[in-house]
């Protein structure tokens, strides 16, 4: 299995909604990431997970709230959203030793739309 | 500090034509450079790699050198198909866990 799923595919929720993401890998790999892509946009890291702890959160609100309940799995769970956080949210994971020699295997994404 | 500078698009070409996408970077220590490419309403996908300096990446017709002397690691495609139309992003990788992608480059070929 060489692929990162990520369900749903697509998502429309309102301001008061609460929802999650979810991202699942059996890839072995220990590093896993969530990240936000605006249209016409490169990817923005959101936040990195290693070893199933979180290792880097870029300033990220706390109406997007990360968990790693295990090496296989990575959720974003989303709470009072506004409009603005409408985007590609992309999951991805990669191995972590001698990190600097492999990519990052992406899912597909979820194409999240906050009404 | 790490940063990749991608050259602008978007960019429309006629099928069977020649391809570049500048990308430049500027990093500390000996990254490693890649070539993602993403198409229409999809993730990103891995096109080729480099990890260090002269190396060359290549999958599906595309070529990338890693160029230490010019901190380039520029794609190329000797003829280009309707199905290369995708968006294409640079990024380099060091030492840590983060990559850096470029703006990214729209490609559009038409028949």
């Amino acid at each position: 299995d060489t692929e990162v799923t990520q369900t749903p595919k697509h998502l429309v929720m309102g301001m008061t909604n609460k929802k999650s993401l979810k991202c699942e890998q059996h890839m072995g790999h220990r590093a896993m990431y969530w990240y936000k892509q605006k249209a016409k946009k490169p990817p923005e890291l959101m936040f990195v997970y290693s070893y199933e702890k979180l290792s880097i959160n870029e300033s990220v609100p706390s109406r997007f709230s990360p968990e790693c309940p295990n090496s296989s799995l990575l959720n974003l769970h989303l709470h009072a959203l506004q409009p603005e956080d409408s985007a590609l949210y992309l999951c991805a994971s990669s191995q972590v030793l001698r990190v600097s020699d492999y990519g990052y295997t992406f899912g597909s994404g979820t194409r999240l739309t906050v009404v | 500090g790490n940063s990749v500078t991608q050259m602008e698009g978007p960019v429309t070409l006629s099928e069977e034509a020649f391809l570049t996408i500048n990308c430049t970077y500027t990093a500390t220590g000996y990254p490693s450079l890649f070539w993602y490419v993403q198409y229409p309403g999809e993730g990103l996908q891995l096109l080729l790699k480099a990890t260090k300096a002269d190396d060359k990446g290549s999958n599906k017709g595309f070529e990338a050198t890693y160029r230490k002397e010019t901190t380039s690691f520029h794609l190329e495609k000797g003829s280009v198909q309707v199905s290369d139309s995708a968006v294409y992003f640079c990024a380099l990788r060091g030492t840590g866990n983060q990559f850096y992608f470029g703006t990214g480059t729209s490609l559009t070929v038409i028949p």
